[in-house]
């Protein structure tokens, strides 16, 4: 697949600790905010989303913290497992004349046994 | 259902020629999108489609790419004349118009020109 982590943040786990993957954003105008993963070979697929008037939700084993003072987003991982290992990005909707959806940089889980 | 289907999966290409990229988004889906995908840029927005119609293209990095939509099962993304610094990943995604926050990406095309 794309070799997308050569430039990426890296952030290491061992299986079964939480993992704290976090993202900067700079548009205000948004109205969501979403969480991708990427697994090697494949699109990136939705996990999660917050309203921008919403400062957390939660998933099944991931939970999505947004911090609107300081344009800071992150995503929390629960009890990580190996099949966790992707790259991670966040993305922005921006409402008003489609609902533009832009991607952010990505950052590399790895989930060491 | 069988996802969003794109065409072809690996594209090898000489520099001056031609590529066309083909996507079949999700029956039902009216929002497509096209990016692209590379180790320097990540994953780069470059037009996408509301209801087969073009929204916004300030993405798209020259006048040699060009993308279509005629009907609501099919798009094109053209580049004409490819150069070696387009290769990379080009995903095409599609989305429902009640639900916004969730693209459903294809398998993407490697393309690569050399």
């Amino acid at each position: 697949g794309e070799s997308v982590g050569l430039h990426l943040p890296t952030l290491s786990v061992q299986e079964g600790d939480n993992s704290i993957i976090n993202c900067a954003y700079s548009n205000s105008a948004s109205d969501y905010f979403i969480w991708y993963k990427q697994e090697s070979g494949k699109g990136p697929q939705f996990i999660i989303d917050i309203r921008s008037n919403m400062d957390k939700r939660q998933g099944q084993r991931v939970t999505v913290l947004l911090n609107k003072t300081v344009k800071h987003l992150s995503l929390q991982i629960a009890a990580t497992q190996p099949g966790d290992s992707a790259v991670y990005f966040c993305a922005e909707n921006i409402p008003g004349g489609g609902n533009k959806l832009t991607f952010g940089t990505g950052t590399q889980l790895k989930v060491e046994l | 259902d069988a996802g969003v289907i794109q065409s072809p999966r690996h594209e090898v290409t000489e520099m001056g020629q031609e590529v066309t990229l083909r996507c079949k988004p999700i029956s039902g889906h009216n929002s497509l999108f096209w990016y692209r995908q590379t180790m320097m840029r990540g994953l780069e927005l470059l037009i996408y489609f509301n209801n087969n119609v073009p929204i916004d293209d300030s993405g798209m990095p020259e006048d040699r790419f060009s993308a279509k939509m005629p009907n609501a099962s099919f798009s094109t993304l053209k580049i004409q004349p490819s150069e070696p610094r387009d290769s990379a990943v080009y995903f095409c995604a599609s989305r429902r118009r009640d639900s916004p926050t969730e693209a459903f990406f294809g398998q993407g095309t490697r393309l690569t020109v050399v």
